[in-house]
């Protein structure tokens, strides 16, 4: 079934310092690839987000890039700060099953030291 | 934070019981997928509905079953509980299936079976 790989699990980084989570998916009908922000007892929000069309996209401090052909994705966060201290979730929504699913990875959680 | 809600916040049910969890869509918003989310895991589709129809499903056995209504608000009922069920229950909203693609997370209900 399809599946999403996410690494780091964990990761800490000194404020400033730039932080890269990974992830790789299986679908390769897969199209739309967003990463979700969750903080401790809140709802995950959407915080980036690429199509299968366009290899990167950049909004400030944070930018993510797509390999279609390695069906890879990752998370770049620059300068961080400590309020970047979250979980980050990536996903794939797919569409090979004709359903339009979100396939989340396992999550990584950033933090980021003063 | 986003137009969509879910109620009630928390739950507390004992093993064998019904639960039904409700999640009010954004405005304008046509699909709801319903996600679980367990302590320290990524969410895992449960469900998709779109246009009152189910358009898709993950790994959960028939006891997850969901409804969408005219207004596009959705419910999750979950039959004969399991402790395995205690988990974070999230819904999201999204417009359409093959159009935009950003969804967006309800707070979430969390349901601890005893």
């Amino acid at each position: 079934g399809e599946n999403v790989e996410q690494h780091p699990s964990t990761l800490s980084v000194q404020e400033g310092d730039s932080a890269v989570i990974k992830c790789t998916y299986s679908d390769s009908a897969s199209n739309y690839f967003p990463w979700y922000k969750q903080e401790l007892g809140k709802r995950p929000q959407l915080i980036i987000d690429i199509r299968s069309n366009v290899g990167e996209k950049k909004d400030q401090r944070i930018a993510v890039t797509l390999n279609k052909t390695a069906k890879h994705f990752s998370l770049h966060i620059t300068e961080t700060q400590p309020e970047d201290s979250a979980v980050y979730f990536c996903a794939a929504r797919g569409g090979s099953s004709g359903t339009y699913k979100y396939i989340f990875g396992t999550g990584t959680r950033l933090k980021v030291l003063a | 934070e986003t137009g969509v809600t879910q109620s009630p916040t928390h739950l507390i049910k004992t093993r064998g019981q019904q639960v039904t969890l409700r999640c009010s869509s954004q405005s304008g918003h046509n699909t709801v997928s319903w996600y679980q989310q367990a302590l320290g895991q990524g969410p895992q589709f449960i469900f998709q509905y779109y246009r009152e129809e189910e358009n898709g499903r993950g790994n959960f056995p028939p006891r997850f079953s969901g409804l969408q209504f005219p207004n596009y608000s959705s419910e999750l009922n979950v039959n004969a509980l399991e402790l395995d069920d205690s988990a974070l229950y999230l819904c999201a909203s999204s417009l359409g299936l093959a159009g935009t693609y950003e969804q967006y997370f309800g707070p979430g209900t969390r349901l601890t079976v005893t």
